[in-house]
C-alpha cells in the first residue's frame, strides 16, 4: 500500500479482556515502531523492530504488552487483561531502516477500555 | 532523562496571521530534530529535520530553526490557513546503539479562526 494502516481504526473491549493491534508498514520498510498517545499528549515510545526481532522494547509498560512480526512485515500488538488506563490512541511507524530515517506513522486505532 | 518541553501548550490565531510554536529539549547524544504536523485522528507527517549543523530548514509557509547550543528549537508559520489548524510535535532523536531513540514533544494545538 501507499502507506502504514492500522487496523481496527476504533476498538472499545471490556476491562479484563484480551485486545490484538494490527499493523501494515509500507512495504519495504524494514523498521517499525509502536507508539501509544493520550488525549492531548504526545506519542510514547513502545516497541521497535528491526526485521522480524525486537531491537528495543524498553518502552513496553509491563508484561500484559506483547508485539509481534514473524515475517517482517505486519505487525501485531496484543494486551492481555486490558485495564482502563490503557485506553489510548496506538500508533505504528515504519522507516525504510532503522537510525535517523524518518519515520512514517499510521493513523493509529483508538483504544477504548469501558 | 531525555525530555522535550513545548510551548504554549494551545494557541489560536485568526487566518492571514504569523505565529511561532517553540521547543526545548535536554535530549543526548543529538542526532536530529523533526517537527511533525498532526491533524485529528490522524498520524503524525514530517514537515521539517534539521541535523546539529543545520540552523534553519523551511518547508513552504513552515520555517524551522533549530539553536544546538540552547537546545531551542521554533516552528514560524507564516499567513496561516485554516488547514493549519492541527497539532505540532517537536521530535527530537537521540543516537542509541539498536537505532536512533525518538523523544516527543507534548505538542502544541493550534487552531485557525477566519
Amino acid at each position: 500500500g501507499a502507506g502504514v494502516s492500522q487496523t481496527p481504526s476504533n476498538k472499545v473491549t471490556e476491562k479484563g479482556k484480551y485486545v490484538e493491534l494490527r499493523c501494515d508498514p509500507i512495504s519495504g520498510h524494514t523498521a517499525l515502531y509502536w507508539y501509544r498517545q493520550s488525549l492531548g499528549q504526545g506519542p510514547e515510545f513502545l516497541i521497535y523492530f528491526q526485521g522480524t526481532g525486537a531491537a528495543d522494547d524498553s518502552g513496553l509498560p509491563n508484561d500484559r504488552f506483547f508485539a509481534v512480526r514473524p515475517e517482517g512485515s505486519v505487525s501485531t500488538l496484543k494486551i492481555q487483561r486490558t485495564e482502563r488506563g490503557d485506553s489510548a490512541v496506538y500508533l505504528c511507524a515504519s522507516s525504510i531502516a532503522g537510525g535517523g530515517n524518518e519515520q512514517f506513522f499510521g493513523p493509529g486505532t483508538r483504544l477504548t477500555v469501558l | 532523562k531525555n525530555q522535550v518541553e513545548q510551548s504554549p501548550q494551545s494557541l489560536i490565531i485568526l487566518e492571514g496571521k504569523n505565529c511561532t510554536l517553540q521547543c526545548n529539549y535536554t535530549v543526548s547524544p543529538f542526532s536530529n530534530l523533526r517537527w511533525y504536523k498532526q491533524d485529528t485522528g490522524r498520524g503524525p507527517v514530517s514537515l521539517t529535520i534539521m541535523t546539529f549543523s543545520e540552523n534553519t530548514k523551511s518547508n513552504g509557509r513552515y520555517t524551522a530553526t533549530l539553536d544546538a547550543d540552547t537546545k531551542q528549537s521554533s516552528l514560524h508559520i507564516t499567513a496561516s490557513q485554516l488547514s493549519d489548524s492541527a497539532s505540532y510535535i517537536c521530535v527530537v532523536s537521540a543516537i542509541k546503539a539498536a537505532g536512533n531513540k525518538l523523544t516527543f514533544g507534548g505538542g502544541t494545538r493550534v487552531l485557525v479562526k477566519p
